[in-house]
């Protein structure tokens, strides 16, 4: 069972459209991080959001953190080819024992958007 | 800072052979893991380790073994290479305050055939 839901999983769109990426949980998070993976590269950090009902906006994208903590959203405006990817969202949830410093890891989104 | 950096990038084995996978960071993080991922999917944590001298098993440890004598140095060793390794597998740093944002390195990518 995945503790971290996203949806969806594919998307391709065409430049200049609206998306929105969800990231859904029954669990509660202490914190909440976007990732954008290219081919052949690592993850890189997009944003973490750590308070319920928080919102941040980085350029043409905005994070959005569920008031209990248990989804997240990310929307991307005016979508480009250079916005094309692999988005993961992850959280921090201790639930005691060694699960303190570990992540889980959504499936990902990957996002295709055409010229 | 180079961050996180993993050697090789490209490996391929045979079945039934042995590697380590070096991982080393240079911002004194205390945390760092390994992770592998499958061809458009997201990522499994093999083992993990919370400072030098501790380590613990993720989600997929089978077929794996770490260990973690220095805080920069965090290698994965594969032990009789399956051909269900093939993936490529990304280590990674993250430190308490920042709420473990993981930092990653470029990835090793490995086939064994």
């Amino acid at each position: 069972t995945q503790l971290l839901e996203q949806s969806p999983q594919f998307l391709s769109i065409q430049e200049g459209e609206n998306l929105t990426v969800y990231c859904n949980s029954s669990s509660v998070f202490s914190s909440l991080q976007w990732y954008r993976q290219e081919p052949g590269e690592g993850p890189v950090l997009l944003v973490t959001v750590v308070t319920g009902g928080e919102v941040k906006k980085l350029k043409r994208l905005t994070f959005q953190f569920g008031d209990a903590r248990k989804d997240s959203s990310l929307h991307i405006t005016a979508a480009q080819p250079g916005d094309t990817g692999l988005y993961l969202c992850a959280g921090h949830r201790w639930a005691g024992g060694t699960s303190y410093g570990k992540l889980t890891f959504g499936q990902g989104t990957i996002l295709t958007v055409h010229p | 800072n180079a961050g996180v950096t993993q050697t090789p990038k490209f490996r391929i084995l045979k079945i039934g052979q042995s590697m380590t996978l070096q991982c080393a960071q240079d911002m004194n993080h205390n945390y760092m893991y390994w992770y592998r991922q499958d061809p458009g999917m997201g990522l499994k944590l093999i083992y993990y380790s919370v400072g030098a001298g501790i380590t613990d098993k993720g989600e997929v440890p089978n077929g794996y073994n770490v260990s973690r004598s220095t805080t920069e140095d965090f290698p994965l060793r594969l032990e009789l290479a399956a051909p269900s390794q093939t993936s490529v597998y990304f280590c990674a740093s993250s430190y308490e305050p920042t709420g473990f944002e993981q930092y990653f390195g470029p990835g090793t990518r490995l086939t064994v055939t």
